[in-house]
């Protein structure tokens, strides 16, 4: 089972819908998860972080963690066409305090 | 406002042939990372360093080496590249366990 598991997509929205991204991981005592953006050809850049169980929300970007089914989600509200990129979820794994384990990234496609 | 810089940002080796990845951060973060990254692979970790002087594996270590030479910098070497080595490299950097800053990556291609 990999650690960090995401579905690679592509998942296509039109302009304005909200768009929501899925991440599961296999250990259950992680603590630090995360959501970057990555435009093709660049380098990943964060979004949100998220600690605790709730929801955080930053603008346009919501995350949200359920540590008990060991899952964190991204919803992006009012989408735009410049939101097109692939979404990567990390995560802190308890095996190593320092380590940080990416998903395989879920590319969205918003569509005028 | 470097932040992570990486160097080379492009590289062409022949089968057999040795290489550096250089990576320098100036924001006095204790951890620093090296990831490849391969079309809808995502960044899969090859070693990383939690403070200098440290060094662990990652998830594809083989094939690779690394050294912290200091708190800034971390190396990645290639001792004898091999066309499965072609790839995107990123270096990455942080302070606890909050968020990793990405150099510009590196890439590679192996013939």
């Amino acid at each position: 089972q990999k650690e960090v598991e995401q579905n690679s997509g592509p998942l296509s929205v039109p302009e304005g819908a909200i768009a929501s991204l899925n991440c599961t991981y296999s250990d259950r005592v992680s603590q630090s998860f995360f959501w970057y953006r990555q435009y093709s050809g660049k380098s990943p850049e964060l979004i949100m972080s998220i600690y605790s169980n709730g929801d955080k929300e930053d603008g346009r970007f919501t995350a949200q963690l359920n540590k008990a089914s060991q899952y964190v989600s991204l919803l992006i509200r009012d989408s735009q066409p410049s939101d097109s990129a692939t979404y990567l979820c990390a995560v802190n794994p308890s095996s190593g305090y320092n380590k940080l384990i990416f998903g395989a990234g879920t590319r969205l496609a918003v569509h005028p | 406002n470097a932040g992570v810089t990486q160097t080379p940002k492009f590289q062409v080796l022949k089968t057999g042939q040795s290489m550096t990845l250089q990576c320098a951060q100036d924001m006095n973060h204790n951890s620093m990372y090296w990831y490849r990254q391969d079309p809808g692979m995502g960044l899969r970790l090859i070693y990383y360093s939690a403070s200098e002087g440290t060094t662990d594996k990652g998830e594809v270590p083989n094939g690779y080496n690394v050294s912290r030479l200091n708190k800034r910098e971390f190396s990645l070497r290639l001792e004898s590249a091999a066309p499965s080595q072609t790839s995107v490299y990123f270096c990455a950097s942080r302070q606890a366990a909050t968020e990793a800053f990405f150099g510009q990556g590196t890439r590679l291609t192996v013939v």
